[in-house]
């Protein structure tokens, strides 16, 4: 079993519509929680930490359920320039990450 | 820009040569990550260096690959005999010690896709 599983998507949403989707991980004494987004053929990059009492920026809301090991990203009024795969990302209190294989997210116009 | 840059961008190779990467990290950040992400996938963990002290180095790492961070500044990947199976995108992250105040947060350089004909 994967350290971290995502649904790979694609996720295809209209400008300005909701998107929200899940990671789930398998060790239950990680200790630090993330999205990364990575563009086509590029560099991830951090998008937010994900805090036990859930925690916002701008129009993307992180959630982290420790009893049930899942974290959820919802983005709000989908700009074009969302599009991209969001990596799922855990830290077990060490200094490696594990990395999903990401959710992709298109949003058309 | 992170500020992690990494040099060549690029790589095209036959198999059996040896490549090398560099790496250079943010200036002040103490800690450097080699992984690797083939198509599809996360990227996974490879090695990690603090200072110049390689710490630990992932089951992935065959006796074909090894990194290097001489004086603690920059880095560099090389693998031997180059196999099919290595052709990946190669990526380090730099991050400074956690502390006070101070996150271990990850920031990545471009990476060097490597392509192994």
């Amino acid at each position: 079993r994967k350290e971290v599983e995502q649904d790979p998507g694609p996720f295809n949403v209209p400008e300005g519509a909701t998107v929200a989707f899940n990671c789930t991980y398998s060790n239950s004494a990680s200790q630090s929680f993330f999205w990364y987004r990575q563009d086509c053929r590029k560099e991830p990059k951090l998008l937010m930490s994900v805090y036990s009492s859930g925690n916002e920026d701008g129009r993307f809301t992180a959630q982290l359920n420790r009893a049930s090991q899942y974290i959820s990203l919802l983005i709000r009024d989908s700009k074009l320039s969302d599009s991209a795969t969001y990596l799922c990302v855990v830290n077990r209190g060490d200094y490696k990450l594990s990395f999903g294989a990401g959710t992709t997210v298109t949003v058309r116009a | 820009d992170t500020g992690v840059s990494q040099d060549p961008r690029h790589k095209i190779t036959k198999r059996g040569q040896n490549v090398t990467f560099r790496c250079d990290p943010i200036s002040e950040h103490n800690r450097l990550y080699w992984y690797r992400q083939t198509l599809g996938q996360g990227p996974e963990f490879l090695t990690y260096f603090q200072n110049e002290a390689q710490l630990e180095k992932s089951r992935l790492l065959s006796d074909r690959f090894s990194a290097e961070r001489p004086k603690g500044s920059f880095s560099t990947l090389e693998i031997q005999r180059t196999e099919q199976g290595d052709s990946a995108m190669y990526l380090c992250a730099s991050s400074l010690l956690p502390g006070q105040g101070i996150t271990d947060t990850q920031y990545f350089g471009p990476g060097t896709r490597l392509t192994v004909l």
